[in-house]
């Protein structure tokens, strides 16, 4: 049973647009929830996080958003750049030491 | 300031074969952790430290088994390798942040064959 989902598998948005790549949760327990990217060949970075208290929290052109209610959160990046193409994960941390990552979403940002 | 290094980046192996996957991190992290991935399934949680002496199964802990060495290192084995452990290796470290986020390594691809 996945307690973390990212649902869709790849996006592919216009260089300049914003790109919104999405999350659901099934634990509404979770402290924290972090978004990482990817590129090949590298191990994940951190990108940001929001504690479960925020609905809402900012860095740069990266804003995630939490929708506690619908268990829901989702990552925005404006404007989106070709760096930014990568696989985007999703993780839960529920204070027990253990995170719990989504499948990924792969971002193509089409110059 | 490497931050978290593995070794090897490539390794071949034949069904029963055994290796260690090493881990180091040089940011005096307390936890340290090994997660596998493959193919549409993300990252999933072999075994975790929370400090050093202290080690905790993860998400799919068998075929495995981990030591922490001291605070910096973190070795993942695998005692009788087989193809369903083909995947890619990422140890990561999580320091006193208040954001709780990891440090990856840059991952072993590690085939069975």
């Amino acid at each position: 049973d996945q307690q973390v989902k990212q649902n869709s598998p790849s996006l592919s948005v216009q260089e300049g647009r914003i790109s919104i790549l999405n999350c659901d949760y099934t634990n509404s327990m979770f402290d924290y929830f972090l978004w990482y990217k990817k590129y090949p060949a590298e191990g994940p970075t951190f990108l940001i996080s929001i504690s479960s208290i925020k609905d809402k929290n900012e860095d740069g052109r990266f804003t995630v958003f939490l929708n506690k209610s619908a268990k829901h959160l989702s990552l925005h990046i404006v404007p989106s750049q070709p760096g930014d193409s990568a696989v985007y994960f999703c993780a839960a941390y529920p204070g027990t030491y253990k995170y719990i990552f989504g499948t990924g979403t792969r971002l193509k940002v089409l110059a | 300031n490497a931050g978290v290094t593995q070794t090897p980046k490539f390794q071949v192996l034949k069904t029963g074969q055994s290796m260690t996957l090493q881990c180091a991190q040089d940011m005096n992290h307390n936890s340290m952790y090994w997660y596998r991935q493959d193919p549409g399934m993300g990252l999933r949680l072999i075994y975790y430290s929370a400090s050093e002496g202290t080690t905790d199964k993860g998400e799919v802990p068998n075929g495995y088994n981990v030591s922490r060495l001291n605070k910096r290192e973190f070795s993942l084995r695998l005692e009788s390798a087989a193809p369903s452990q083909t995947s890619v290796y990422f140890c990561a470290s999580r320091g006193q942040s208040s954001s709780y986020e990891q440090y990856f390594g840059p991952g072993t691809r590690l085939t069975v064959t």
